[in-house]
């Protein structure tokens, strides 16, 4: 069975405390995997697409890469504006438009 | 520029009311979608419109119908709500399916239904 699992479910980091969300996946082929940030109240915000092993992309304090088995979203010196949750999707190699399969996203919280 | 439109943001039915959600992109995209978010879960597609005239049933279909009314607006009807359907429904577009590689998604702010 296809799935998408995040850890962790929730995260408190210091102003400036690096560290990863982690977002593993079981599927059938992979067509692509996608990085969304969701503010309170709103709805999610495409971030990154990552398409092969290997692969990585930044955005300011955001770097997103891919293994086989999971994608990593490194923050590194986070700012209270960081704080989000943060929901990863995988696209599987079957299954046509919708088979888009999100995970349940982890809560950030970034503290001064 | 609007993006992706929905109304209302927040409503309280009773069981076996009627309502309609209604969706607006203005970003010329073919694709539309209907999402539902629930805590500790992720969002789960419950109806798809490929392109104007054509829609398919997502993984929570049941409970539901959809019509794209145009290439603009996609709306979503919940004939006989039930309390399962508490949720926040959100409306998203894409330029193309997800065939095309078109495929990151647009979202709306979200809509917050209560059925009591």
């Amino acid at each position: 069975e296809d799935q998408v699992t995040q850890s962790p479910e929730a995260l408190r980091l210091q102003e400036g405390e690096s560290s990863s969300l982690n977002c593993s996946y079981t599927v059938s082929g992979l067509r692509g995997l996608f990085w969304y940030r969701q503010d309170p109240g709103k709805g999610p915000e495409f971030l990154f697409t990552l398409y092969s092993a290997g692969e990585e992309k930044e955005k300011e304090r955001l770097k997103a890469t891919l293994t086989k088995k999971e994608s990593f979203l490194h923050i590194t010196a986070p700012k209270p504006e960081d704080s989000a949750t943060y929901l990863c999707a995988v696209q599987p190699g079957s299954g046509g438009y919708n088979k888009l399969i999100f995970g349940a996203g982890t809560r950030l919280a970034v503290h001064p | 520029n609007a993006g992706v439109t929905q109304t209302p943001k927040f409503q309280v039915l009773k069981t076996g009311q009627s309502m309609t959600l209604q969706c607006a992109q203005d970003m010329n995209h073919n694709s539309m979608y209907w999402y539902r978010q629930d805590p500790g879960m992720g969002l789960r597609l419950i109806y798809y419109s490929a392109s104007e005239g054509t829609t398919d049933k997502g993984e929570v279909p049941n409970g539901y119908n959809v019509s794209r009314l145009n290439k603009r607006e996609f709306s979503l009807r919940l004939e006989s709500a039930a309390p399962s359907q508490t949720s926040v429904y959100f409306c998203a577009s894409s330029a193309g399916a997800w065939d095309s590689g078109a495929n990151v998604l647009t979202f709306g702010a979200g809509s917050r239904l209560t059925v009591l």
